[in-house]
């Protein structure tokens, strides 16, 4: 069974402080990783993905790694802002085929609850 | 933003009455998806579609329809409305189903409360 574990589950930081958030999957046939951010009582955004060649990818302030012989990702955010307080979701896709086609085959971690305070 | 909107926002319902949830797109994306977002669950696949009037079950549809008349609207029905079904549901888009170069686009949600 595929499965996407994040940890840890809620992390407080304070303003200004980096951090870095762990997604642990096991996922077969390994298509891509997703980082999404979802803010209270929004829909989850994209921020970055990750496939098999790629190690480390930036966006902004949020670089995303990708260790696909361990099966890990981290996103790790530097200089943390207010708003950078959100859930985020790892969600890892599954190589899938249907119909002489291929697909992603979702699955997603429950999020880590981020808190950046003053 | 993807022009993505959920009606209603929320919504409060009795045990075993009907509820359809509203999903409008503006982005004229071929795939839209019905999830679920619970407490201690990571995001969960109701239905899906890939076409008007094509869709196909995920992996928690009992309890569940859908339709898709057109390609912009896709409908989510609780023919019965139960307790376990109280939750927040999120509609998305995408414009394929290989993802790799596609994510999904999602709307902000329907709060849905059944007593």
């Amino acid at each position: 069974k595929n499965q996407v574990e994040q940890s840890p589950q809620s992390l407080i930081i304070l303003e200004g402080k980096n951090c870095t958030l762990q997604c642990n999957y096991t996922v077969s046939p390994f298509s891509n990783l997703r980082w999404y951010k979802q803010d209270t009582g929004r829909g989850p955004v994209s921020l970055t993905i990750m496939t098999f060649s790629e190690n480390t990818k930036s966006n902004g302030r949020y670089t995303a790694t990708l260790d696909a012989d361990t099966k890990q990702s981290s996103l790790h955010i530097t200089a943390s802002q207010l708003s950078d307080s959100a859930s985020y979701i790892c969600v890892v896709s599954a190589q899938g085929y249907a119909g002489g086609t291929s697909y992603g085959k979702l699955t997603f971690g429950q999020g880590t609850i981020l808190t950046v305070h003053p | 933003d993807a022009g993505i909107t959920q009606s209603p926002r929320h919504k409060v319902t009795e045990t075993g009455t009907p509820v359809t949830l509203r999903c409008h797109q503006t982005e004229n994306h071929r795939y839209m998806y019905w999830y679920r977002q619970d407490p201690g669950h990571g995001l969960r696949l109701i239905h899906y579609s890939y076409g008007v009037k094509d869709t196909d079950k995920g992996e928690v549809s009992d309890g569940y329809s859908v339709s898709r008349s057109k390609t912009e609207d896709f409908l989510l029905t609780l023919e019965s409305a139960t307790s376990s079904q109280t939750s927040v549901y999120f509609c998305a888009i995408s414009a394929f189903r290989d993802l790799l170069g596609s994510p999904l686009h999602f709307g902000n949600g329907t709060r849905l409360t059944v007593t």
